[in-house]
């Protein structure tokens, strides 16, 4: 069976620091991945995805970059973190061929920017 | 003309009651209509979804009403019960547009609490 993982699972950190959160999924190949950032009255947005090593699609503009280095993980990157970065950080992964396959999210990483 | 709004943003009901939320969209492109369910301190799971070719879809105590002319959708839960208590999250997307990537546009959620 296909798993995600995603850590860490709570973070501080100060503005200006640099950020590098990480995503895998295990028991699938060529999966599709993708960053949603989830605040408060505000639903998800999509960030960031990728449909293979090195492809990299964006979606909101901001302070954020994300990097495919392999297949199957996803990483999501700051050089300087703003106070408004302070969020809900969310990867999931859909099959290569999607067919209405549903979005398989993480746990998430709880985001703060002191 | 991407915006996916969702009432109410918070909503308590009794056990054994209906939970109704509600949801709105202007991109008539779309044409796929899940809904996400969240507990705290986990990511959303699919719950349910609909295309647009259907007025009603069932899964157990789960129902999702569509209508295309109104643009809008909404999810019924029968019989509520206190493990429903999560957070709700209508989506939209245009799979033909796709290009690979299920780009879901999420609402703003729903808050859910089912008293005992």
């Amino acid at each position: 069976s296909q798993t995600i993982h995603q850590w860490p699972a709570t973070l501080v950190q100060p503005v200006g620091s640099p950020l590098s959160l990480e995503c895998t999924v295990e028991g699938t190949s060529n999966p599709n991945l993708y960053w949603y950032r989830q605040a408060a009255g505000r639903g998800l947005q999509l960030l960031f995805y990728s449909v293979g090593i090195g492809q990299i699609s964006s979606e909101v503009p901001q302070n954020l970059s994300a990097s495919r280095p392999q297949d199957r993980q996803f990483i999501l990157s700051s050089k300087k973190l703003l106070l408004s970065d302070s969020g809900f950080y969310l990867c999931a992964w859909t099959p290569l061929e999607l067919d209405n396959s549903p979005l398989h999210f993480g746990n998430g990483t709880r985001l703060t920017v002191t | 003309q991407q915006q996916v709004k969702q009432s109410p943003q918070s909503l308590i009901v009794q056990k054994g009651g209906i939970s109704i939320i509600n949801c709105a969209y202007e991109n008539t492109a779309f044409d796929y209509f899940p809904w996400y369910q969240q507990f705290p301190g986990k990511g959303p799971a699919l719950l349910i979804a609909i295309r647009p070719d259907v007025s009603e879809k069932k899964e157990g105590r789960f129902t999702i009403s569509f209508n295309k002319s109104a643009k809008q959708f909404s999810l019924h839960i029968m019989d509520s019960q206190p493990g429903d208590s999560a957070t709700y999250f209508c989506a939209a997307s245009n799979l033909g547009l796709s290009q690979g990537a299920q780009k879901l546009v999420f609402g703003q959620g729903t808050r859910l609490t089912i008293n005992p």
